[in-house]
């Protein structure tokens, strides 16, 4: 398909394990985005990627979490040592780094993480 | 720094009235709103958006939003709602010269349609 994916869809893990989450972008979008959305909560921020540019980590919660993007297109986000708190819906988008400012995100599906 | 209000948790609507979901918005310089929904099980989606020029945007669905920059506000509304109308709306803001590249959500209004 033409939207942002996302993998897995579901990931149960212990706490203490690390987790790794995949999103592949639409194809062309320079400007990639990680969220974390808690149960009835609203988005959290959480990294940014734009182009060859410095990623914008501002919203990393600990430096459990780490994200990096190679070859300017698919984007992994790395839990180490995961919490209980760390359990969510991680939502990934992009938009046309075109214009950058002003273009509309589109999300995909998101992952679900539990940690038990 | 800035940042989004959605005062209202839940708003409560009769299928056929008109619905307004509040959106409040602090930043340093020229904003870039947006509106986005989340329909139960699926992923957020964009509906409009106000960068520059008229006030009153128009986008997916027949809502529409205003842009008020005495108020700092950019409500989202509808003439007449349908019950599929029911989702989580998100308002968001982002300012080019906070230096910053992220874009802040509000923490979401539940919008409930009553037939």
């Amino acid at each position: 398909g033409a939207g942002v994916s996302q993998s897995p869809s579901n990931k149960v893990t212990e706490k203490g394990k690390d987790v790794e989450l995949r999103c592949d972008p639409i194809s062309g979008h320079t400007a990639l985005y990680w969220y974390r959305q808690s149960l009835g909560q609203g988005l959290e921020f959480l990294i940014y990627f734009q182009g060859n540019s410095a990623p914008d980590k501002s919203g990393l919660p600990s430096d459990r979490f780490s994200a990096e993007r190679t070859g300017g297109s698919v984007s992994t986000l790395t839990i180490q040592r995961t919490q209980q708190e760390d359990s969510a819906v991680y939502l990934c988008a992009s938009s046309s780094g075109l214009a950058e400012g002003y273009n509309e995100q589109f999300f995909g599906p998101g992952t679900r993480l539990t940690v038990l | 720094a800035q940042s989004v209000a959605q005062p209202e948790d839940q708003v409560n609507v009769a299928e056929g009235n008109p619905l307004t979901v509040k959106c409040t918005y602090s930043v340093s310089g020229n904003p870039y709103l947006f509106w986005y929904v989340q329909y139960p099980n699926r992923g957020l989606q964009f509906l409009l958006k106000y960068i520059t020029g008229d006030n009153l945007v128009k986008g997916s669905y027949g809502f529409e939003a205003e842009f008020n920059k005495s108020q700092t506000s950019f409500h989202l509304k509808k003439p007449s709602a349908l019950v599929s109308d029911s989702a989580l709306y998100f308002c968001a803001v982002r300012a080019l010269n906070t230096g910053g590249f992220k874009t802040i959500f509000g923490a979401g209004t539940r919008l409930f349609v009553k037939a």
